[in-house]
């Protein structure tokens, strides 16, 4: 169990134009999701938090109306690049939290989405 | 501001060798993940140490935490080229909230 997914895999789209990644966790409910990038060779960074059924809480210098992000439902999150630039090009990873014992949750993590933009 | 760093971060080593991978972080926490990533994949989930003194044994790997010296091992023994890859270790940044701040990670390379 515990398998997260996120579409596409891969995406190259030109300078200016919008787009959606979805994550989803398919065999559990998950209340939380985060968005992480990761730029080549390096560690990931938390941009936001999303929580199901109210606004995402995102980290310092992610700017929130660049990257939305829409937690519909218990099993999907989405985080739309806006207006995408060059420097927006990374590897977007989401994460779904499942709850586990004695509150010991734990992130379980999607194949990530490489966004390339030209 | 949590800052967790890891060391060495690049490290070579021959088949059969024994190593350890440390991770120090600045703040206090008591969760601790441990991930490992092949190139241009995700994160695949190693082990959860959620207190001090846990120790976690999968195959060659063991995982250690000691809360007090804010310092976690990742132990590597008697390697094999199929543990190549990029290891990270996460501290969890705010109990309750589950946000990851994430090592500097360390490149594992085995040499047969």
């Amino acid at each position: 169990g515990a398998v997260v997914s996120q579409h596409p895999s891969r995406v190259i789209c030109k300078s200016g134009t919008s787009v959606k990644i979805e994550c989803r966790s398919l065999d559990f409910q998950a209340t939380t999701m985060f968005w992480y990038r990761q730029f080549p060779k390096q560690s990931l960074m938390l941009m936001a938090t999303s929580n199901e059924g109210s606004k995402a809480t995102y980290e310092q210098g992610v700017e929130k109306d660049k990257f939305l992000i829409n937690h519909a439902s218990l099993t999907l999150s989405t985080l739309t690049v806006t207006s995408a630039h060059p420097e927006d090009s990374s590897f977007y990873i989401c994460s779904a939290r499942r709850p586990g014992l004695a509150g010991a949750s734990e992130q379980f993590f999607g194949p990530g989405t490489r966004l390339t933009v030209l | 501001e949590l800052k967790v760093e890891q060391n060495p971060l690049f490290l070579s080593m021959q088949e059969g060798k024994n190593y350890t991978i440390y991770c120090n972080y600045s703040t206090t926490s008591d969760r601790l993940y441990w991930y490992r990533q092949d190139p241009g994949k995700s994160l695949e989930s190693l082990f959860v140490l959620l207190s001090n003194g846990a120790v976690k044994q999968e195959g060659r790997l063991m995982a250690s935490l000691d809360t007090k010296a804010r310092l976690s091992t990742l132990h590597i023994t008697a390697a094999v080229h199929d543990l190549s890859a990029t290891y990270f270790c996460a501290v969890d940044m705010e109990f309750g909230n589950e946000k990851l701040t994430f090592g500097t990670g360390t490149r594992l390379t085995i040499i047969p």
